[in-house]
């Protein structure tokens, strides 16, 4: 287990499309997060799991948004009905315990047309 | 979680240290500092961490001012390889919150 794994690297879709993202975190890890992060900027954070349990959501997240890690190992961020605003680098983190820093992933580019 | 400052951008030459500021005037007690880098296309890398003692890993060092307001960040041999955008970030540890990233630093190794 190398690190943290995100699928695809990159998707373009357009326009009112749903999209699905996987991220894969180190096997060990308890923690989950997704972030995004635009041009110019640093990463924005989205939410965040522990085990199978979602225990916080940013307002970033609207309802269009929706993350789920059923089993507490992988998980998967849907966007639904996408909007050029969407268009982003979508990063997934993990982490043992709460000491440490978090592992990210290369992250999935999604464009938006 | 305090705020941080950084300078936008930073110049260093191959070889030469590099010596990143941080300043997080309102950091509270019970706040650790964190750094991370993001090189280009990747997602961001943890570096190192701390709360009052200077700290040392295999990739930098981080000193830490004794009233805890600022810290930097010193990366002893800089190669080309540590051209990145580095994040200073002041997070209470031990509850799971998330990281806030700022705008961070974009340091440019010069050949």
């Amino acid at each position: 287990d190398t690190g943290v794994s995100q699928d695809p690297r990159h998707k373009i879709t357009k326009r009112g499309q749903n999209v699905t993202f996987r991220c894969d975190p180190i096997s060990e890890h308890n923690r989950l997060y997704w972030y995004r992060q635009t041009l110019g900027q640093g990463p924005e954070f989205l939410t965040y799991f522990q085990n199978e349990a979602q225990l916080e959501k940013s307002r970033l997240l609207s309802d269009r948004f929706s993350a789920e890690r059923p089993k507490g190992s992988f998980s998967t961020l849907e966007i639904q009905r996408t909007e050029q605003g969407d268009s982003a680098m979508y990063l997934c983190a993990s982490s043992f315990g709460l000491d440490y820093g978090y592992t990210f992933g290369s992250g999935t580019r999604l464009t938006v047309v | 979680d305090a705020k941080t400052t950084q300078p936008t951008s930073m110049d260093c030459a191959e070889g030469r240290a590099a010596n990143l500021p941080c300043n997080h005037s309102t950091i509270s007690g019970n706040e650790y500092v964190y750094w991370y880098r993001q090189i280009h296309s990747q997602g961001p890398q943890y570096i190192i961490h701390g709360l009052k003692n200077n700290e040392t890993n295999e990739m930098a060092s981080l000193i830490i001012t004794e009233d805890r307001k600022s810290s930097t960040l010193i990366l002893p041999h800089a190669t080309l390889r540590d051209t990145a955008v580095y994040y200073c970030i002041v997070r209470v540890a031990r509850t799971g919150n998330q990281f806030y990233f700022g705008t961070g630093t974009s340091l440019t190794v010069i050949p």
